[in-house]
């Protein structure tokens, strides 16, 4: 079946800089899009969500860009703090599916 | 609000073993999600309750998992017998109503299970 994957397995910053996490999606069907956190031992968390209706949508500190010409979705976080070190996961979800998850980026941050 | 609830957080055993993991959901939550998680990867959903229903069970290996949600409250997942490939992390997630526009899951710390 459609999956969804990511281009980058880790991603190493330096604190204070921008992270930006990328996935790619296959299934042209789906309209609704998550990013989690996943801390290690921890469930994943939600981070900030999209529809297929827009392009871009900001929280705090963190902005996903949705491309849905190429099926690309980003997730940029501002001011990297140690805090931020775990895995991301890209989920996609459309109606009559369920959520289809990434593989996962790992994000260190760097002192 | 309390989270989600699993328990054991773990459990080693050895193959051809039985294991079952525990799951209560954030209070007042329909839909019931549990998910295998294996080292490196995303979470795999395998079956996915309404209530006390099944929604989905397509990737669930049926010849040796099972659930169960009787009351459509908390849920239990069943590996009979274990098999190596089974070492992974067993997440649960809640959600309101998975028929809702932005339905938000809810994730409980998991149980790793190691069969060794």
């Amino acid at each position: 079946g459609e999956s969804v994957g990511l281009h980058l397995p880790t991603l190493s910053v330096q604190e204070g800089d921008n992270s930006i996490i990328n996935c790619a999606y296959s299934n042209s069907a789906s309209d609704y899009f998550i990013w989690y956190k996943q801390e290690s031992g921890k469930g994943p968390q939600f981070i900030i969500d999209i529809r297929s209706n827009m392009d871009k949508r900001q929280g705090q500190r963190v902005t996903v860009l949705l491309n849905k010409t190429v099926k690309h979705l980003s997730l940029q976080i501002a001011a990297t703090q140690p805090g931020d070190s775990a895995v991301y996961f890209c989920a996609e979800n459309g109606y009559g599916q369920n959520f289809v998850f990434g593989p996962g980026t790992r994000l260190s941050v760097l002192p | 609000e309390a989270g989600v609830a699993q328990s054991p957080r773990y459990k080693i055993i050895e193959k051809r073993q039985s294991v079952a993991f525990w799951c209560n959901p954030i209070s007042g939550h329909a839909t019931l999600y549990w998910y295998q998680q294996i080292l490196g990867q995303g979470p795999k959903l395998l079956i996915q309750f309404q209530n006390n229903g099944v929604v989905d069970d397509s990737q669930l290996p049926k010849d040796r998992f099972s659930a169960e949600r009787l009351k459509g409250v908390d849920s239990t997942l069943k590996i009979q017998p274990a098999k190596l490939e089974d070492s992974a992390v067993y997440l649960c997630a809640s959600s309101s109503n998975f028929r809702d526009k932005n339905n938000e899951q809810f994730f409980g710390p998991g149980t790793r299970l190691t069969v060794l």
